[in-house]
């Protein structure tokens, strides 16, 4: 069964500080791995993709790595600010004859204290 | 539209009563999806379309949930005699295909059944 675990399930950091959210998935066949930002009572935005040859993709303060090997995948935010407090879900898509199948994450909560 | 919208954004209905979801993609985008979230989890895999038919359904819990996109474009999901376990936040995405495109997600309509 195709499955995405994340970890710490919640953490909170104080604003300027550096945290990495992690995410490992036994999903096949690998097609592609997202990590989506949600804010509360929002939808999901797409921050980063990275594809089976890709080990690292940044997006500003976001930097993502992605271990195809180990099926591990991280999130680094770096000087973080209080509009980073939202949940981050690890997606990871697995390539299915009627169009590629996403698998979500639990998410992590990650709030931002000044 | 700039984007996917949902509507209602909040819909609280009685156990046993008859709801219908509605779903505007962003325009051209041929693929949609359905997703329900609970509190604190991460988006669940429903439906997808692919133009105006369903290419995968698997992800629909049993025969209450139906969706619907006679044209291709606005979607509508409708549950008949709802229960409480159904309460949940439900979301829709759109991408311009199908395959690896990314996803773009609406800000869902929270579902409550009292």
């Amino acid at each position: 069964k195709n499955q995405v675990e994340q970890s710490p399930q919640s953490l909170i950091i104080l604003e300027g500080k550096n945290c990495t959210l992690q995410c490992n998935y036994t999903v096949s066949p690998f097609s592609n791995l997202r990590w989506y930002k949600q804010d509360t009572g929002r939808g999901p935005v797409s921050l980063t993709i990275m594809t089976f040859s890709e080990n690292t993709k940044s997006n500003g303060r976001y930097t993502a790595t992605l271990d195809a090997d180990t099926k591990q995948s991280s999130l680094h935010i770096t000087a973080s600010q209080l509009s980073d407090s939202a949940s981050y879900i690890c997606v990871v898509s697995a390539i299915k004859a009627a169009g590629n199948k996403l698998t979500f994450g639990g998410g992590t909560r990650v709030l931002v204290k000044p | 539209g700039a984007g996917v919208s949902q509507t209602p954004s909040n819909k609280v209905t009685e156990k046993g009563k008859y709801v219908e979801l509605r779903c505007d993609p962003i325009s051209g985008h041929t693929a949609l999806y359905w997703y329900r979230q609970s509190l604190g989890q991460g988006p669940e895999f429903l439906i997808y379309f692919q133009g105006t038919g369903a290419a995968d359904d698997s992800g629909l819990p049993n025969d209450r949930f139906f969706a619907v996109r006679p044209e291709g474009s606005v979607s509508t999901l409708k549950i008949q005699r709802t229960e409480r376990g159904d309460s949940a936040v439900y979301l829709c995405a759109s991408s311009i295909a199908g395959g690896g495109n990314e996803q773009f997600f609406g800000p869902g309509t929270r579902l409550t059944v009292l």
